[in-house]
């Protein structure tokens, strides 16, 4: 079975200091890969997507930016942290179509990222 | 851009009541999910809806995928505290996108 991490859970950080976050995806290959942002109380918001090593969609301007590396590595970074980077940081990973349910994205735990 | 507007924004319920949230959309979408999220968690799948007029259960939740192919609700039957959490409509834009409803927060009192 398929499952995704984050890591870290849970980051403090002061305001332009830079970020690495990752998102590992075990049990499935080339597999696309999202990243979303979900400010407090509010809904999910795209910010990256992925179809494979190297390729990468950005949804939505900003200080972020992401990377893949590896097939099922994903990637989100930052130079110089603001303020309104705060706020909880989901991957996500799509269900491939030959195995049915187009469309399909499975979310991982989370990382929450306090920006100080 | 393309939205989905998500009603209630908010449910206070009894245990054991009946929970319906709906969401609309101006686009088309081909594919309409749904999500539970907890405190501090990722969402997690519910119900996925493939075909315009499906109607899918899962338990005690059903959905079902509008004719028009722009809404979608979910019921939730019988209500428990377990059910309390944020539930998300997702639909499917284009290939890759799903494009996200703000959310219904259920709480569910004793």
């Amino acid at each position: 079975s398929q499952t995704i991490h984050q890591w870290p859970a849970t980051l403090v950080q002061p305001v332009g200091s830079p970020l690495s976050l990752e998102c590992t995806v075990e049990g499935t290959s080339n597999p696309n890969l999202y990243w979303y942002r979900q400010a407090a109380g509010r809904g999910l918001q795209l910010l990256f997507y992925s179809v494979g090593i190297g390729q990468i969609s950005s949804e939505v301007p900003q200080n972020l930016s992401a990377s893949r590396p590896q097939d099922r590595q994903f990637i989100l970074s930052s130079k110089k942290l603001l303020l309104s980077d705060s706020g909880f940081y989901l991957c996500a990973w799509r269900l491939l179509d030959r195995d049915g349910g187009l469309g399909t994205q499975y979310f991982g735990p989370g990382t929450r990222l306090l920006v100080l | 851009g393309q939205q989905l507007n998500q009603s209630p924004q908010s449910m206070f319920i009894q245990e054991g009541e009946d929970v319906s949230m709906n969401c609309t959309s101006s686009s088309i979408f081909n594919t309409w999910l749904w999500y539970k999220q907890d405190p501090g968690e990722g969402p997690v799948l519910l119900i996925a809806l493939y075909k315009a007029g499906e109607l899918t259960s899962n338990g005690r939740l059903t959905a079902q995928f509008g004719i028009t192919r722009k809404d979608s609700f979910l019921n939730i039957s019988a209500s428990i505290p377990s059910d309390v959490g944020i539930y998300f409509c997702a639909g499917l834009s284009g290939y890759n996108k799903l494009i996200f409803g703000a959310g219904t927060r259920l709480a569910v009192h004793p």
